[in-house]
C-alpha cells in the first residue's frame, strides 16, 4: 500500500529565511511525487511533481523539490520565504498502478514570521 | 477553463435535512475526486470516479453518503440525512488520468450541520 509521511505538523520561520518541508513516501513502485499548497479558504493548488528524469523539480511560486530514492524522499526546498507562502503544504504519492489516485500526507502548515 | 467548479460555495442545514453538493469537473478529465476536509481527520478522500464510473468508495463513511455521476461534466454528493459532525469543507478535484496525475481542486464548499 502506499502512504506518505510529513512529519512536521507545523513549521515557523522568517521572512526571507530558507525553507525545507519534508516528505517520505512509501511506493512499490516509481512513484509519481506531488506537492500542493492551500491558502486559507482554498483548494488545494499543485506547486510541482515527479513523473521521471531529471531528480530536481523546479515548480510555481520559486519552490523546487528533490527526489531521493535511496531515501524515500521528496522534499520541498524555497531559498527564501515571503510571508505569502504562509499555507499549508501537501505532499501526495500516486502512479500507474494505483488507476489514478494519489495518497495524500496530512500536510504541513507553515508560518511566516515578518 | 474555468477550472473545477463547486455549488454552492457555502452550506448551512439543520440536522436530519438532505445536502446535494454538486461539482463540474475540468472538460476533457476523465477522473473526478470528492474529498472532505476537516481539523481533526483532515483531507479524507471519500469516493473517485473514472469515466462515469465509481472506482472505490471505500472512504464514503456511511449509508447516508452517496454519490453520483451521471455524465462527464456533473457529479453529486448527497448526504441524507445530515448530521453535525458532517460539518466539514467538501472538495471535488480531477484530473487527466495516466501519466498526469496531478489533480485540480475546486474552492470548496464549507457545509455546516447544526
Amino acid at each position: 500500500a502506499q502512504s506518505v509521511t510529513q512529519p512536521d505538523i507545523h513549521i515557523t520561520v522568517s521572512e526571507g529565511a530558507s525553507l525545507e518541508l519534508r516528505c517520505n513516501y512509501s511506493y512499490g513502485a516509481t512513484p509519481y511525487l506531488f506537492w500542493y499548497v492551500q491558502s486559507p479558504g482554498q483548494g488545494l493548488q499543485l506547486l510541482l511533481k515527479y513523473f521521471s528524469g531529471d531528480t530536481l523539480v523546479q515548480g510555481i511560486k520559486g519552490f523546487e523539490a528533490e527526489f531521493k530514492r535511496s531515501q524515500s524522499s521528496f522534499n520541498l526546498r524555497k531559498p527564501s520565504v515571503h510571508w505569502s507562502d504562509a499555507a499549508e503544504y501537501f505532499c501526495a504519492v500516486g502512479g500507474r498502478t494505483n488507476a489514478g489516485k494519489s495518497t495524500f500526507g496530512d500536510g504541513t502548515t507553515l508560518t511566516v514570521k515578518p | 477553463d474555468a477550472g473545477v467548479i463547486q455549488s454552492p460555495r457555502h452550506e448551512v442545514t439543520e440536522m436530519g435535512q438532505e445536502v446535494t453538493l454538486r461539482c463540474k469537473p475540468i472538460s476533457g478529465h476523465d477522473y473526478l475526486f470528492w474529498y472532505r476536509q476537516t481539523m481533526m481527520r483532515g483531507l479524507e478522500l471519500l469516493i473517485y470516479f473514472n469515466n462515469n464510473v465509481p472506482i472505490d468508495d471505500s472512504g464514503m463513511p456511511e449509508d447516508r453518503f452517496s454519490a453520483k455521476m451521471p455524465n462527464a461534466s456533473f457529479s453529486t454528493l448527497k448526504i441524507q440525512p445530515s448530521e453535525p459532525r458532517d460539518s466539514a469543507v467538501y472538495f471535488c478535484a480531477s484530473s487527466l488520468g495516466g501519466r498526469s496525475d496531478e489533480q485540480y481542486f475546486g474552492p470548496g464548499t464549507r457545509l455546516t450541520v447544526t
